[in-house]
């Protein structure tokens, strides 16, 4: 099957403009990650993701950020009114359940906030 | 979050030579895992380590975790160059995973 997949892989957008990021995690895996990645720094945790329950939202760094995942499978995270230190790669990762600790990360998307 | 340090930031090493990364928490660790991430690439799991002075090998990678798993080290004998890339370590706690800054690896052949 195929990995993990998410779109667009590079997003341009004008400061204070909305933006929709999608990740389609590999099927069957019921545990899904946000994370967003600076450049040349390391990943930090954005939302979990488990099944259906309510999700952690504990890395979410402001209340412009929000993300839902549909029926268990795709999810999407949504910027709104972006601001230029929005710009980073936007890295969704998938698990199998949530014990597991190998994560399959998506090839991620490129925002850049002018 | 739980934070864990990762040091050094950058490593240079001619092709042949030996590498190493460390990751230090100022907390005990359930478990710590390290990935790799290519240039452009996105980070692709590595190994986990749960019991205390744990040591794994894959070819030329050792990890390791310290007898207080408070810290974990990643060795790679004989660099080549396509060890390039930025490595880090992670731990997991309840479900979240916080990662280290990485360590960017260079190799020049």
């Amino acid at each position: 099957g195929a990995g993990v997949s998410q779109s667009p892989s590079n997003k341009v957008t004008e400061k204070g403009k909305d933006v929709e990021l999608r990740c389609d995690p590999i099927s069957g895996h019921t545990a899904l990650y946000w994370y967003r990645q600076s450049l040349g720094q390391g990943l930090e945790f954005l939302i979990y993701f488990q099944g259906n329950s309510a999700p952690d939202k504990s890395g979410l760094p402001s209340d412009r950020f929000s993300a839902e995942r549909t029926g268990g499978s795709v999810s999407t995270l949504t910027i709104q009114r972006t601001q230029q230190e929005d710009s980073a790669v936007y890295l969704c990762a998938s698990t199998e359940t949530s014990g597991r600790v190998e994560q399959f990360f998506g090839p991620g998307t490129r925002l850049t906030v002018l | 979050g739980q934070q864990v340090m990762q040091i050094p930031q950058y490593q240079h090493v001619q092709e042949g030579e030996d590498f190493t990364t460390y990751c230090n928490s100022s907390t005990t660790l359930s478990n710590i895992q390290w990935y790799k991430q290519r240039p452009g690439g996105h980070p692709v799991f590595l190994i986990q380590l749960v019991k205390s002075g744990e040591v794994k090998k894959q070819k030329r990678l050792t990890f390791q975790f310290g007898e207080a798993k408070k810290n974990s080290s990643l060795h790679i004998t004989a660099t080549q160059t396509t060890d390039v890339g930025t490595y880090f370590c992670a731990q997991e706690n309840f479900n979240k995973f916080y990662f280290g800054s990485g360590t960017k690896l260079n190799v020049k052949p």
